[in-house]
Formats: C-alpha cells, sequence, structure tokens
C-alpha cells in the first residue's frame, strides 16, 4: 500500500522558534498534500492543500505568512511554523494522493502525525 | 465547517460483538470514505464508497450509504481489542482540488 512518512513525530520548542514538518510519500508520486490540524479529540481541520510545484492553497482562517507550506517536488512536502508561540501546540498530519490518475475516488494517504508542543 | 456528523460519539463494547457507527452529511458527495485513527496516531483508510453504490464490504467492515437520507454506516463484525480506535467519515464533494471534509468521528472502545 502507499506509504507516507512523516518527520518528526514529536518536537517541543521554545517560543518564537520555527519549526520544520517533512511529509515524504515513499512509495508513490504525490500529486497533492493536504495538511491537518488536529486539537485532542477533535477531527482533523484542513489547513491547506498544496500541489507540486505551485503555490499552496489555504482554508479560510489559517495564516499563509504562519504556516510556510512548500511542495517542490512529487515526494515531499514541508510545513513550517514559523514563530511558533504555545497556541500552535496541537497535532499535525498531513496527507498525500496521487491526482494523475485521473480518480477522485482514491483514498487519500496519511502520515503518522507531528506532534508540537511549544513552551 | 465539519460536514459530517458520526454518531455515537463513544461506543463501548466487549470483545465479539458487532458495532454500527453512522455519519450524517448536509451536501451531496462523490464519495464518502471512512478512516481509522489509534491514539496519537494518523489516520488509515479502510474504505471508499462512491455515491452511486450503496453497500460495500471489506473483511469485518461493512458500508451502507443512503444518499436520499445523507447519510452512511460502518459496522465493524466480530470486534476486537485491537479495533479500539476513532473512526471518522470523510466526504469528497468535487472539485479539483479533492478537499476530503472529515465528521467529528466515533471513538471505539473494545473491552476484552
Amino acid at each position: 500500500g502507499a506509504v507516507v512518512s512523516q518527520h518528526p513525530s514529536w518536537v517541543i520548542c521554545k517560543s518564537g522558534t520555527s519549526v520544520k514538518i517533512e511529509c515524504r510519500s515513499l512509495d508513490f508520486q504525490a500529486t497533492t498534500m493536504f495538511w491537518y490540524r488536529q486539537f485532542p479529540k477533535q477531527s482533523l481541520m484542513l489547513m491547506a492543500t498544496s500541489n507540486e510545484g505551485s503555490k499552496a492553497t489555504y482554508e479560510q482562517g489559517v495564516e499563509k505568512d504562519k504556516f510556510l507550506i512548500n511542495h517542490a517536488s512529487l515526494t515531499l512536502s514541508t510545513l513550517t511554523v514559523t514563530s511558533a508561540h504555545p497556541e500552535d501546540s496541537s497535532f499535525y498530519i498531513c496527507s498525500a494522493a496521487n491526482l494523475l490518475r485521473g480518480s477522485s475516488n482514491q483514498p487519500q494517504h496519511f502520515g503518522d502525525g507531528t506532534r508540537l508542543s511549544i513552551l | 465547517s465539519q460536514q459530517g456528523e458520526e454518531d455515537p460519539q463513544a461506543l463501548s463494547i466487549q470483545e465479539g460483538e458487532n458495532a454500527t457507527m453512522n455519519c450524517s452529511y448536509k451536501t451531496s458527495i462523490n464519495n464518502l470514505q471512512w478512516y481509522r485513527q489509534n491514539s496519537g496516531r494518523g489516520l488509515v483508510h479502510l474504505i471508499l464508497i462512491r455515491s452511486n453504490e450503496r453497500e460495500k464490504h471489506s473483511g469485518r467492515l461493512r458500508v451502507t450509504l443512503d444518499t436520499s437520507k445523507k447519510s452512511s454506516s460502518l459496522l465493524i463484525t466480530a470486534s476486537r481489542a485491537a479495533d479500539t480506535a476513532s473512526y471518522f467519515c470523510a466526504t469528497y464533494s468535487g472539485g479539483s482540488n479533492y478537499k476530503l471534509t472529515f465528521g467529528k468521528g466515533t471513538l471505539l472502545t473494545v473491552n476484552p
């Protein structure tokens, strides 16, 4: 099956630090990657959608200058939380899909998430 | 905004029993998907049902879709302790960005 690797799985850092999270598709080409945020015992909230080689599309209310997304290749997307503050602490999850296959009837493949704690 | 609403929010059963979770949504869809999430982990895709399908099976899983009622159900038969997880439905309503909208999830606990 399709494998998505997300790294790091857990990070603790001081307020004001920028944190980069990587999302890699290991055995397929990810034309599109998605970044979600999940609060404890809640559902996933889509933050942004990124297509390889183009700018990410952010959901309403998500600050693009705060959450920088880069999708430079078909196997790697990164999310950088800039100048992180305690309110940015959360569980961040990426997913990937290959939409070149021409069908929307396919699942997204998820990474294992990154738990970010800002002190 | 959340498209899907799962029901119940939490479900606790004994090993061997069946577990049924429901999902309702508000707008028309192309497909509906069910995912499982173990605590502190990412999501694992379970099953996808298209809008023109009414029922689908995969191992111990059975999913139904009623587009007239805008609802879906996930049945797990002969549950095991390892089935303990949160289960989410997600809908795709069309569009080139392939955006999924997730429900709030059902926390299933299977007691050994």
